[in-house]
């Protein structure tokens, strides 16, 4: 069965230091993969998307993810995080039909 | 771009009356909409997914009688929940996408239902 996982449930960093976020995903073959950020009370945002080419992609507020396919992996990166970067990450993934596949999510807290 | 809105962001209503979700797309055109429900602190769970014009298609689980679905045009898809009971009070999400394969997804902010 499809599946995505994030292994870790919850991640308390400190101010500017760095961040990862893990994404397992299982699928028959490789799919779209994305990560979202969503803010207490709010709708998900766009961090960055995954679809095929450069498998280190760029996304917004300074954040990267990289696609290795031999790990089946799509892990979150930031070099430095700011307070504002507290929130719950998802990742997600769709095969070319569009039906996402969220992960459980990573709640991420960042201390000073 | 690629903005989506609902309405209302928050509704409290009695036990056993209806209650209607508002999804738009407010600068592009929505091939697709998507139905969230998220519990508190849990992760998105897909209810259904509409296309203009046609029946929305729901996840095993979900009621479609008492969940229904309209996507009446390419910028708005309604949600509305029939009879609500509190067992129903959620967070509601809904997504719009626009692309040939449905691939990137747009997400509301979200509406907080809670049923007395």
């Amino acid at each position: 069965a499809q599946s995505v996982t994030q292994p870790d449930i919850h991640i308390t960093v400190s101010e500017g230091a760095s961040l990862e976020l893990r994404c397992n995903y299982s699928y028959g073959a490789t799919p779209y993969l994305f990560w979202y950020v969503q803010s207490p009370g709010q709708g998900l945002q766009l961090l960055l998307k995954y679809f095929s080419g450069d498998t280190l992609v760029q996304g917004i507020k300074g954040f990267e993810a990289e696609f290795k396919r031999s790990q089946s992996s799509f892990n979150l990166r930031k070099p430095s995080v700011h307070w504002s970067d507290a929130a719950e990450y998802f990742c997600a993934a769709t095969d070319s039909w569009g039906k996402l596949q969220f992960g459980a999510g990573t709640q991420v807290v960042v201390t000073p | 771009g690629a903005v989506v809105s609902q309405h209302p962001s928050w509704v409290i209503c009695k036990s056993g009356t209806s209650v209607k979700i508002e999804c738009r797309s407010l600068d592009f055109q929505a091939t697709t909409m998507f139905w969230y429900r998220q519990f508190p602190k849990q992760s998105l769970m897909l209810m259904a997914t509409s296309n203009e014009g046609s029946k929305a298609t729901y996840e095993q689980g979900v009621e479609k009688d008492k969940f229904l679905i309209n996507h009446a045009s390419l910028t708005l898809s309604t949600l509305t929940v029939t009879s609500a009971h509190p067992e129903d009070s959620s967070f509601y999400i809904c997504s719009a996408s626009s692309g040939p394969y449905q691939e990137t997804q747009y997400f509301g902010p979200g509406t907080r239902l809670l049923v007395l």
